[in-house]
């Protein structure tokens, strides 16, 4: 079983609010990605990062922010809340494995409800 | 460019019938293939993967898919459906060029087990 640990679960909150998604591994996995997922639909890549210091965007355009200030650490922040970020967000890690294919391991997803 | 197309959003068997979950792929290179499990409340766990090795893969929980390059399909089957595999399914592909980009996911298949 993974050990990547997302945080909170569930959260409700009001528009203008700043908040922040937490996302953490013990596997020492240098990738880390952040996937937006509406319900029904598939997941969209919004953010990854090849280790510390290393922050990309994803396919999916997002006004959320990341930082990779440590290897187990992936926290995904919005300034200023709007319904429209009302959505899951699941975090996943993996290993660099030359990039063969390498297993992509999921957190359980933060569902994030903005009123 | 990548995608995957991932037949019927909802898939309905009997317990104890054959499961059958379709997946066709699009990639300008090889690719690699997933099929990730998703039940509710919780993150997506790998169920099987392909990479280029041996064209059937055998999974998890029974789970089984074929790579077949003629039809770009990756198709997952299982021979007897039981209760506990109700839930979502996504297959999804990455290319063999490199792995930071994450992966692309099919919409997903909410499969259902009648008693």
């Amino acid at each position: 079983e993974a050990d990547i640990y997302q945080t909170p679960r569930y959260l409700v909150i009001g528009t203008g609010k700043k908040i922040t998604l937490e996302c953490s591994q013990t596997m020492g996995h240098d990738k880390m990605y952040w996937y937006q997922q509406d319900p029904g639909m598939e997941l969209h890549l919004i953010h990854y990062s090849y280790g510390v210091n290393s922050t990309e965007k994803g396919d999916l355009s997002s006004e959320s922010t990341v930082s990779r200030i440590r290897t187990e650490h992936f926290p995904l922040t919005l300034e200023s809340a709007r319904p429209s970020h009302t959505s899951q967000y699941l975090c996943a890690s993996s290993d660099r494995d030359g990039r063969r294919g390498e297993t992509q391991y999921f957190g359980p997803g933060t569902r994030l409800l903005v009123l | 460019a990548q995608s995957v197309t991932q037949l019927g959003s909802h898939v309905s068997v009997s317990e104890g019938a054959l499961v059958l979950l379709r997946c066709n792929y699009s990639s300008s290179v090889p690719p690699y293939l997933f099929w990730y499990v998703q039940y509710p409340n919780q993150g997506l766990q790998l169920l099987l993967k392909y990479t280029s090795a041996a064209t059937l893969v055998k999974g998890i929980n029974g789970f089984e898919a074929e790579f077949k390059k003629s039809e770009t399909s990756f198709h997952l089957t299982k021979p007897s459906a039981h209760m506990s595999d109700a839930a979502e399914y996504f297959c999804a592909v990455s290319d063999s060029g490199g792995g930071a980009d994450g992966l692309t996911f099919g919409k997903g298949t909410h499969l259902i087990i009648q008693p």
